[in-house]
């Protein structure tokens, strides 16, 4: 079964600065598909990026980037430029190309990131 | 806003109590996803349907049940109701079944088992 481990509970940052949020995963699958999702104090879950395990290059949205190792099955959330707005709890998702993990998300724990003024 | 429509937005009962949550997906998707947030679960997968016939289950209980209807919305029925099923239930969806496809997820229902 698949595991999805975000060992930082509570991450703070300065408005405009740089901040990285943790993620790893354990699978035997090797094509599969990563996920960061945004949940705001409104408790919508926000699509933030994805990438696909079998792109060598790393996903970028606008301020978001993520960083993949796959080897160490590593990915990182990358937030520059840090805004008030992106004070969320962050969760980093797997979901699995083939077998029993068909259709679903696996979701880590959760990042709670505060953005200060 | 995902396009993904839940109802209600919150609901209070009493434990032993039955209730049904819905969900109407995004215009086009065919596929729908139930999950549950919960402080000691997390975010659980619940079950999926695709163009209404059940495609994956996971952590689903068996007072829990859905259906995916003709007109592709779906819904939870949760019975029995326990203390312990107080949470957030989300419902996703996505075009197709194909595992490539991103989850849009809905604004939840928030449920309370006094």
């Amino acid at each position: 079964a698949q595991t999805v481990t975000q060992s930082q509970p509570e991450m703070s940052v300065q408005e405009a600065e740089t901040v990285t949020l943790s993620c790893t995963y354990d699978t035997s699958e090797s094509n599969y598909y990563l996920f960061w999702y945004k949940q705001p104090p409104s408790r919508q879950m926000i699509l933030v990026i994805r990438q696909e395990a079998y792109k060598q290059q790393n996903a970028t949205e606008n301020r978001f980037s993520v960083n993949f190792q796959k080897a160490a099955k590593s990915f990182s959330l990358k937030i520059s430029d840090s805004q008030l707005g992106d004070t969320a709890m962050y969760f980093c998702a797997f979901r699995g190309a083939g077998g029993t993990s068909y259709g679903k998300l696996t979701f880590g724990q959760g990042t709670i990131l505060t953005v200060h003024p | 806003d995902s396009g993904v429509t839940q109802t209600p937005k919150h609901l209070i009962t009493a434990t032993g109590q039955r209730v049904t949550l819905r969900c109407s997906p995004r215009s086009g998707d065919l596929s729908v996803y139930w999950y549950q947030q919960s402080l000691d679960q997390g975010l659980q997968f619940l079950i999926q349907y695709y163009n209404g016939e059940e495609r994956a289950k996971g952590n689903i209980l068996e007072r829990f049940s859905a259906q995916q209807f003709p007109d592709l919305h779906s819904e939870l029925n949760l019975s029995s109701l326990e203390l312990g099923d107080s949470a957030l239930y989300f419902c996703a969806s996505s075009v197709s079944d194909s595992r490539q496809e991103t989850q849009y997820f809905g604004p939840g229902t928030r449920l309370l088992v006094l």
